[in-house]
């Protein structure tokens, strides 16, 4: 139980378009779902908190109008990564919510030329 | 601030060799713990976690660890290292908010195991 799955697993773009990127829990329902980045070598940074139903809470530092959050339903958050530059190339995990704690989508690897 | 800090960013042992991954928070209460572990490429997989109670938690994969509340610690161990283990290895911690559970995260011990 409490899997939750991403989509793409790997994406390249070019500068300037946009790249959408899929979270889903499998097996469970999730009010709250996270998005994280994580640079090579380095810890996972919480980007943004999403709630169903509702507007994403950011953290300082985390542009809302590039990084574009969506939680339509209670399986499925979307980040839209918007006019997509070479520096927004990372590794970007989701993570969704059970009464048992958080679980971590596999990863989404985008790269940006 | 609230923080959790991995002192060692690289270990390297010997397989069949015995474990320890320090883990230390900074908090005004005791958050709720967790360690987790990363492959190559990969999400995160929950190896642990503390809530309360009994402060020596078992895990998967034969991983335990011990919360110290005397030295604000919650280092992960295990008693006897397989190849297969080699990963990233996460230290969190849980933040209650009124805007959704916060995970913090350490930096990260990258553990190597040498045949």
């Amino acid at each position: 139980g409490a899997v939750v799955s991403q989509h793409p697993s790997r994406v390249i773009c070019k500068s300037g378009t946009s790249v959408k990127i899929e979270c889903r829990s499998l097996d469970f329902q999730a009010t709250t779902m996270f998005w994280y980045r994580q640079f090579p070598k380095q810890s996972l940074m919480l980007m943004a908190t999403s709630n169903e139903g509702s507007k994403a809470t950011y953290e300082q530092g985390v542009e809302k109008d590039k990084f574009l959050i969506n939680h339509a339903s209670l399986t499925l958050s979307t980040l839209t990564v918007t006019s997509a530059h070479p520096e927004d190339s990372s590794f970007y995990i989701c993570s969704a919510e059970a009464p048992s704690g958080q679980y971590f989508g596999p990863g989404t690897r985008l790269t940006v030329t | 601030a609230q923080s959790v800090t991995q002192p060692d960013i690289h270990i390297t042992v010997s397989e069949g060799a015995s474990l320890e991954l320090r883990c230390n928070y900074s908090y005004g209460a005791t958050p709720y713990l967790f360690w987790y572990v990363q492959s190559p490429g990969q999400g995160l997989q929950l190896l642990l976690k503390y809530f309360s109670g009994d402060t020596l938690v078992q895990g998967i994969k034969g991983f335990e660890a011990e919360f110290k509340r005397s030295q604000s610690s919650f280092n992960l161990r295990k008693p006897s290292v397989h190849w297969s283990d080699a990963a990233e290895y996460f230290c969190a911690a849980l933040i209650l908010t009124g805007g959704g559970n916060k995970l913090t995260f350490g930096t990260g011990t990258q553990l190597k195991v040498e045949l």
